[in-house]
């Protein structure tokens, strides 16, 4: 089955800077990779994701980047805010059917003001 | 409120007794998720319906635990001879398929879970 991998487990920034959350994947197959951001005591809520036929997509201050021949994908949030605090989980999951997400044991941003 | 909600949001049982959990889906969803989240880790997935078809199963999902979606709208997740092992958050999520390549809309509508607590 899949396995995916997600690091760091905690990230601190001061407000305005940039962070980065990396993870790696291992079923080739799999070709849909979401996002999710999770805030304390709520459930979690996509924020961008990314098909294996495109290598990068953004949205305002957020953007994913995808290596397939590496199996590993990003998450690159730029101009930190509080609010971006949370816990954000990685997923990878492949069409055919179900598409049921394997998800990263997440990652805790912690945006200093 | 549309989203997908969940009841109860909390019970806290004592070990060996029978809980069971409601998951009411987003109206239009025919697909529905359960998941197990445990502090400090992502959604594991326990298993799936379309419509009311339960098509997976994770291996997780032991046989104290079943779940139904009979007339394809709300699901039920029932866990038999609770364990303190079987404490958690239980989420729900739904989605919808067209059943048309392009009209696949990959995304999961989370609910705020029902959180589990075995004495």
């Amino acid at each position: 089955g899949e396995n995916v991998e997600q690091h760091p487990s905690t990230l601190s920034v001061q407000e305005g800077d940039s962070a980065v959350i990396k993870c790696t994947y291992s079923d080739s197959a799999s070709n849909y990779f979401p996002w999710y951001k999770q805030e304390l005591g709520k459930r979690p809520q996509l924020i961008i994701d990314i098909r294996s036929n495109v290598g990068e997509k953004k949205d305002q201050r957020i953007a994913v980047t995808l290596n397939k021949t590496a199996k590993h994908f990003s998450l690159h949030i730029t101009e930190t805010q509080p609010e971006d605090s949370a816990v954000y989980f990685c997923a990878a999951s492949r069409s055919g059917g179900s598409y049921i997400p394997t998800f990263g044991r997440g990652t805790s941003l912690i945006v200093h003001p | 409120d549309t989203g997908v909600s969940q009841d109860p949001r909390h019970k806290i049982t004592k070990r060996g007794q029978n809980v069971t959990f409601r998951c009411d889906p987003i109206s239009e969803h025919n697909r529905l998720y359960w998941y197990r989240q445990t502090l400090g880790q992502g959604p594991e997935f326990l298993t799936y319906f379309q419509n009311e078809a339960q098509l997976e199963k994770s291996r997780l999902l032991s046989d104290r635990f079943s779940a139904e979606r009979p007339k394809g709208s709300f699901s039920t997740l029932e866990i038999q001879r609770t364990e303190q092992g079987d404490s958690a958050m239980y989420l729900c999520a739904s989605s919808v398929s067209t059943g048309k390549r392009e009209g696949h809309s990959y995304e999961q509508y989370f609910g705020p879970g029902t959180r589990l607590t075995v004495t």
